[in-house]
């Protein structure tokens, strides 16, 4: 199973929007809608974002928000804080129980 | 506070074997789907293996089917894996993680992450 196809790097200033694609096939993010987001800090475990390709945990600001279209799913940081500095990955459900990652989106704060 | 604590990581030689442990406290563990993850040294996520809340289903990517084997103790709410016939490419940190859901295969979204144990195989 490869894995989903995310751009490398994204970056914004302070208060900006950046949104970070996510592009898998029709039998991965394109069959599903259990399409999720992580971000991770360094050193530290990985942080659900957003479920179910645009739900939000309790406790996520809703400046974040995530959306799909066809084989591609996508995550919205709006307004732009500098703690939200961090590599950002999106995974989806591929079918007979297996579970594919993209490659991850580092994130910068400009 | 719900929590996942990793151990057991270590440096060992290709083809050489190591059991990784997850401890799991702050929640019903019984009731949920449990998951190992792992990234590479500047690679991105991938995953290895779920098991059911169960224990009925265990479930493994095709990297590691044959090799490794997952397992749960409820009565010590721990998480187990089995790692056999390593290789370079398993080096790595390896993350347990909480399915979302209850009562579910484990094998989709992750609300609790832990803070990971290095895995090196190497010569």
């Amino acid at each position: 199973q490869s894995a989903l196809t995310q751009p490398p790097s994204a970056s914004g200033s302070p208060g900006q929007s950046v949104t970070i694609s996510c592009t898998g096939t029709s039998s991965d993010v394109g069959n599903y809608k259990y399409v999720s987001w992580y971000q991770q800090h360094p050193g530290k475990g990985p942080k659900l974002m957003i479920y179910e390709v645009n739900k939000r945990p309790s406790g996520v600001p809703d400046r974040f928000s995530g959306s799909k279209s066809g084989n591609t799913a996508s995550l919205t940081v709006s307004g732009l804080q500098a703690e939200d500095e961090a590599d950002y990955y999106c995974s989806s459900y591929a079918g007979t129980y297996n579970l594919v990652f993209g490659g991850g989106t580092k994130v910068t704060v400009l | 506070e719900v929590q996942l604590v990793e151990s057991g990581g270590d440096l060992v030689q290709p083809g050489g074997s190591l059991r990784l442990s997850c401890a799991a406290s702050g929640f019903t563990f019984r009731n949920y789907a449990i998951s190992w993850v792992r990234r590479p040294p500047g690679k991105g996520l991938e995953w290895v293996s779920s098991i059911s809340h169960s224990g009925g289903g265990s479930y493994y990517a095709d990297s590691v089917k044959g090799r490794f084997t997952i397992s749960r103790d409820d009565s010590k709410n721990t998480l187990n894996l089995q790692m056999n016939s390593l290789r370079a490419e398993d080096t790595a940190v390896y993350y347990c993680a909480k399915d979302r859901e209850t009562g579910g295969h484990g094998v989709n979204s992750f609300d609790v992450w832990g803070q990971g144990t290095m895995v090196t195989v190497s010569s």
